[in-house]
């Protein structure tokens, strides 16, 4: 059973990057028939897909977000990562890793790490 | 505000059926799948619906899910007090290249 789950700082400073990891266990990275996405969920808003990287090292970002954004895949950690730089408060939110089949589904999710963007 | 529209919040009592609809339009629900999934506060987003209708293996036949045009629902009968969660729909938006979200709704099993 595919596990996934996200770790990095709690607490990132405005301006600074926001750096995250998540952990695949009981699967692989490197399997050609998933894309390995983060979303986040600031609190009292709804769901924002952020973008998804494939076990090539090919990425989708939500364009909204794009110039901000660097994915990647560590197959020799079987991790994939997120930075997201010039962060502001606006980026505080739970920031969850999901694997994604093809543009159906995401299945499974990790739990949610909270990173908050504060002085 | 979420791409997809969703009420945001249903109640029943036990033993009864709700169900809870996700609206979007043209270019995300209207030509994509739609999947569901259900969420407590704290804990992995669980899927409970892919491809506007499949149910994956260990989600009791309880829930289903339906689409019609750009409206999608989901139902879940024989409600019971372990269903309390959030419910929320995704998809694919084609125009935006992005996946989108409903807000979210908070089951109330009474």
């Amino acid at each position: 059973q595919v596990q996934l789950q996200e770790s990095g700082p709690g607490l990132v400073k405005p301006s600074q990057t926001l750096s995250l990891t998540c952990t695949v266990s009981g699967g692989s990275v490197s399997s050609g028939i998933y894309y390995w996405s983060w979303i986040r969920k600031p609190a009292g808003k709804g769901l924002e897909w952020i973008g998804r990287v494939y076990a090539s090292g090919t990425t989708n970002y939500n364009p909204s977000l794009k110039s901000r954004l660097t994915m990647s895949v560590d197959t020799t950690k079987n991790q994939f990562s997120l930075k997201l730089s010039s962060v502001t408060a606006a980026d505080t939110a739970v920031y969850y890793c999901a694997r994604e089949y093809y543009d159906f589904v995401f299945d499974p999710w990790g739990q949610g790490t909270l990173v908050t963007v504060s002085s | 505000q979420s791409a997809l529209t969703q009420p945001p919040s249903v109640s029943a009592a036990p033993g009864q059926k709700v169900t809870i609809s996700c609206s979007g339009s043209s270019s995300n629900i209207g030509n994509n799948y739609v999947s569901w999934y259900q969420h407590l506060p704290g804990t992995a987003p669980k899927l409970l619906i892919s491809e506007n209708n499949k149910r994956p293996s260990g989600i009791p036949d309880r829930f289903s899910g339906s689409k019609s045009g750009t409206l999608a629902t989901l139902g879940i009968t024989g409600l019971q007090t372990g269903d309390e969660a959030d419910y929320f729909c995704a998809t694919r938006d084609s125009s935006l290249s992005a996946w989108v979200f409903g807000g979210g709704t908070k089951l109330t099993v009474l």
